[in-house]
């Protein structure tokens, strides 16, 4: 079954950090472009980040550039987000798509929530 | 950035009825658009990429059109199930952008 699953959400100060995990299955992870999304509570969806399939491309929204990393472990078919820094404004729903380099696409994760609260 | 304006951002249909959704570009995006269905609680799913390809296994009475900064989503006829809130995305250049979404209601 072809499925993206999100983990690593909660509750975390302003200021501190959290790694989000995003695994794979049920397809050759290596050769996709993969995408973080991100949906504020009752907002829409806001582009994070992608990496590209060769791992090494990886392009940020400029908000987060410089605090947030996106990695992928090919080994472990696993897509990764570290979020440093964290603000109250990146409170959200944070989903991980499967895609292009240019885009998300066609699979995408059930979402894990960021809490960013004192 | 390129901005991507939806209108309308609600609207009320019955079932049956033909609903269009369209979204403006703010620069030319040639057909690097795709339209996603969000239901509450749920992630998006893709229905049309660039511009007018159906999404596998997405019915057809979904469809779009458009190229440069025009387009429009269609749903030719509402089914109950289609109470969603709909969204464009560009894919144009980076970073990707997400029009501010229609959300639609059955009348």
């Amino acid at each position: 079954q072809v499925q993206l699953v999100e983990s690593g959400g909660g509750v975390v100060q302003p200021g501190r950090s959290l790694r989000l995990s995003c695994a794979a299955s049920g397809f050759s992870f290596s050769i996709y472009g993969m995408h973080w999304v991100r949906q504020a509570p009752g907002k829409g969806l806001e582009w994070v980040a992608v990496i590209w399939y060769e791992g090494i491309n990886k392009y940020y929204l400029d908000s987060v550039k410089g605090r947030f990393t996106i990695s992928r472990d090919t080994s472990k078919n696993t897509l990764y987000l570290q979020m440093n820094s964290l603000r109250p404004d990146d409170t959200a729903v944070y989903y991980c798509a499967r895609g292009t380099n240019q885009s998300p696409r066609d699979i995408w994760g059930q979402g894990t929530l960021v809490t960013v609260s004192s | 950035d390129i901005q991507m304006t939806q209108s309308p951002s609600s609207l009320s249909a019955s079932v049956g009825d033909r609903v269009t959704i369209t979204c403006q570009a703010s620069q030319d995006i040639s057909n690097f658009l795709n339209w996603y269905q969000q239901k509450p609680g749920q992630a998006p799913k893709l229905l049309i990429y660039d511009a007018s390809n159906l999404e596998t296994g997405v019915p057809s009475r979904f469809s779009g059109r458009g190229s440069g900064t025009e387009f429009t989503f269609i749903i030719s006829t509402l089914q109950p199930e289609d109470i969603a809130t709909y969204y464009c995305q560009h894919h144009d250049s980076l970073p990707i952008t997400f029009g501010q979404g229609t959300r639609l209601g059955i009348k």
